[in-house]
């Protein structure tokens, strides 16, 4: 069955220091993996998606097939990182099975 | 491009009573999904409408229900509400179907009392 495991709840990080949000995927086909963003009040929204293998925010996600994961990374967290991240898993018909979530506090 | 748009923002219905949720999806797209939001489930598909079709549907019960007109804008309805369908629902636009991105709306927030 199609699973997505995002094992932390809550990563507090200070600023300028590396990010990294875990994601696990369980999935029989050839995964296309994105991740969500949602900050404070705002709606969600795309961050990237493994596919366009694009950086954004300076934000990276490699697919290791390997170890089933598309962790999130950066190198240098900001205050404005803060925020809701959702890994996301879409079956063949776009049906987006979402991870729990991991709330991102970036302290000065 | 204006985003997707949901309607109404917030809602306070009773246990008992049914809820129409309206969403209009980015022009030019024609599939639209639906998910609720809880604290205690997190992210939960509803269903998918594409072409006034439904495509695809969640483990949800069929208190939920939906629809697509012609124009692509979509509606939500539960019926008989109860206490946990109290939630943020979401609707989402996409062009077309399978591994299109999906653009999300705000958001209606339903609260059952």
């Amino acid at each position: 069955a199609q699973r997505v495991t995002q094992p932390e709840k809550l990563l507090s990080v200070f600023k300028g220091a590396p990010v990294e949000l875990k994601c696990n995927y369980s999935y029989s086909g050839s995964p296309e993996l994105f991740w969500y963003v949602q900050y404070s009040r705002q709606r969600l929204q795309l961050l990237l998606r493994h596919i366009s293998r694009e950086s954004i925010k300076g934000f990276t996600a490699d697919l290791n097939k390997g170890e089933t994961s598309f962790h999130l990374k950066k190198p240098f967290a900001q205050e404005e990182d803060s925020a809701m991240y959702y890994c996301a898993l879409p079956d063949s018909w776009g049906k987006l099975q979402f991870g729990a979530g991991t709330q991102v506090v970036v302290t000065p | 491009k204006a985003g997707v748009t949901q309607t109404p923002r917030y809602l306070i219905k009773t246990r008992g009573q049914q809820v129409t949720l309206s969403c209009s999806p980015i022009s030019g797209h024609r599939s639209v999904s639906w998910y609720q939001q809880t604290p205690g489930q997190g992210l939960q598909f509803l269903f998918e409408y594409f072409s006034e079709t439904q495509r695809n549907k969640g483990n949800f019960p069929g208190r939920f229900s939906g629809r697509q007109f012609s124009n692509s804008r979509s509606e939500m309805n539960v019926s008989t509400l109860e206490l946990g369908d109290s939630a943020l629902y979401l609707c989402a636009s996409s062009v077309g179907r399978g591994l299109e991105t999906q653009y999300f709306g705000p958001g209606t927030r339903l609260l059952v009392l």
